[in-house]
């Protein structure tokens, strides 16, 4: 079975300071990985995902996240966070692309001026 | 790109009603659907995967009897909370998908039962 740890539930940070959410998973096949952004009562809206290729992936809004197989990671990243980026990121797993969608506990991103 | 409307965005009801929750994929087909709630200050739980024209599979410890989930065509899904009591009231997400498509969120329901 999958399963997803992400490792803070609450991440402060300066603006215009980088920031790094981590996340572990555990999966016995194939991993196809993401990082999701909620805002307050909104639905998820998809930052970034890894699928396969370069362990490297760019998402939007500035976000990056490099998948480490050896360490089973696919921490997020970015250089310089802005007041806007305040919300809660949940990274994701699924053994498939288009099957469920297994999520972290989540990590709460506060960016303080 | 891809949009899964979800209405209502928010519902209060008194306790013993039920309430029905729909998804609408608007500009692709949504071949599955899943169902998710998150309660507050928590992680989004898979309640069910349902594919069109076929029953949905619930997850361990979701009660298929209270939770209906309904797909009967490529753009709509619904999930009709029976009877609801006040331990229903959570946070529900539906999430659409389909080949080239990946997950496309909806926007949530606010379910508060009272």
């Amino acid at each position: 079975a999958q399963s997803v740890t992400q490792l803070d539930s609450q991440v402060p940070v300066f603006e215009e300071a980088p920031v790094e959410l981590r996340c572990n998973y555990s999966s016995s096949v194939s991993v196809y990985l993401f990082w999701y952004v909620q805002y307050p009562n909104q639905g998820l809206q998809l930052l970034l995902k890894y699928l396969s290729g370069s362990t490297l992936v760019k998402g939007i809004n500035g976000f990056e996240a490099e998948f480490n197989k050896s360490q089973t990671s696919f921490h997020l990243r970015k250089p310089s966070v802005h007041i806007s980026d305040t919300a809660e990121y949940f990274c994701a797993v699924s053994n498939e692309y288009g099957n469920k969608l297994v999520f972290g506990a989540g990590t709460i991103l506060r960016v303080k001026s | 790109g891809a949009v899964v409307s979800q209405h209502p965005s928010w519902v209060i009801c008194k306790s013993g009603t039920s309430v029905k929750i729909e998804c609408r994929s608007l500009d692709f087909q949504a071949t599955t659907m899943f169902w998710y709630r998150q309660f507050p200050k928590q992680s989004l739980m898979l309640m069910a995967t349902s594919n069109e024209g076929s029953k949905a599979t619930y997850e361990q410890g979701v009660e298929k009897d209270k939770f209906l989930i309904n797909h009967a065509s490529l753009t709509l899904s619904t999930l009709t909370v029976t009877s609801a009591h006040p331990e229903d009231s959570s946070f529900y997400i539906c999430s659409g998908t389909a080949t080239n498509y990946g997950y496309t969120f909806g926007s949530g329901t606010r379910l508060t039962v009272v």
